[in-house]
């Protein structure tokens, strides 16, 4: 069974620490994505990568870097962890103009 | 820049009856997908139906249709027999059909539907 394997399911950060979501897919997925879900506001891209080390900008990367070494991983970094980067973060994975696969998503908490 | 707005943030419906979750969107182009997903509460995101603009035919999944009025830029969606496991959040989705070279084609989601089966 293909998948998207997000490393934590839930995370409790503190203000200003240095913080790594992982994202591993299994499926040999070129693009990977970041999402952002916040009640009443849905989803929304972060960043995405179309192939090892490179990286593209969504609709609200503020606060956020990403890094993609391998195929099969993606990072998002939070470089100093802010309260209003408390959120769920999705990970997904498609072949080019194929069908996404999610993750479980990581709910993160920053204190 | 692509728009997706989901009027209903909650829907509620009898256990068996029908409901349609509305949907509309906003985008210059003339080809592109749009897609349904439900969130039930163990977060992972299912697909529950896709359309293609360039198909005047509606798609269907067995109980999931949609309503697709390009004209209109409206994508409904609508679950005959609801059963309690389609409880859930519904999120209407956008991608564009041009490949840009070079970026990955994001999907451009609503704000979502939560929608509850009374028994």
């Amino acid at each position: 069974d293909v998948k998207v394997t997000q490393s934590s399911r839930y995370l409790v950060k503190r203000t200003g620490e240095k913080v790594f979501l992982e994202c591993v897919q299994d499926m040999d997925h070129e693009n990977m994505f970041w999402y952002r879900q916040d009640p009443g506001l849905g989803l929304r891209l972060i960043y995405f990568s179309y192939d090892v080390k490179m990286k593209e900008k969504g609709d609200i990367p503020e606060g956020y870097s990403v890094s993609r070494e391998k195929k099969e991983r993606f990072s998002l970094i939070l470089e100093s962890a802010s309260t209003n980067q408390t959120s769920m973060y999705l990970c997904a994975s498609s072949f080019l103009r194929g069908r996404y696969t999610f993750g479980s998503g990581t709910r993160l908490t920053v204190v | 820049a692509q728009t997706v707005t989901q009027s209903q943030p909650e829907m509620s419906v009898q256990e068996a009856e029908t409901v349609t979750l509305s949907c509309t969107y906003d985008t210059s182009e003339s080809d592109y997908y749009l897609f349904w997903y439900k969130q039930p509460p163990s977060r992972q995101m299912i697909l529950v139906i896709r359309q293609e603009a360039y198909k005047q035919q509606n798609a269907t999944e067995n109980r999931f249709s949609v309503n697709f009025q390009k004209a209109a830029k409206s994508f409904s969606l609508k679950i005959s027999d609801s059963q309690l496991g389609d409880a859930a959040m519904y999120f209407c989705a956008y991608r564009s059909y041009q490949y840009s070279g070079g970026g990955a084609d994001g999907l451009t989601f609503g704000k979502g539907t939560h929608l509850i089966i009374q028994p």
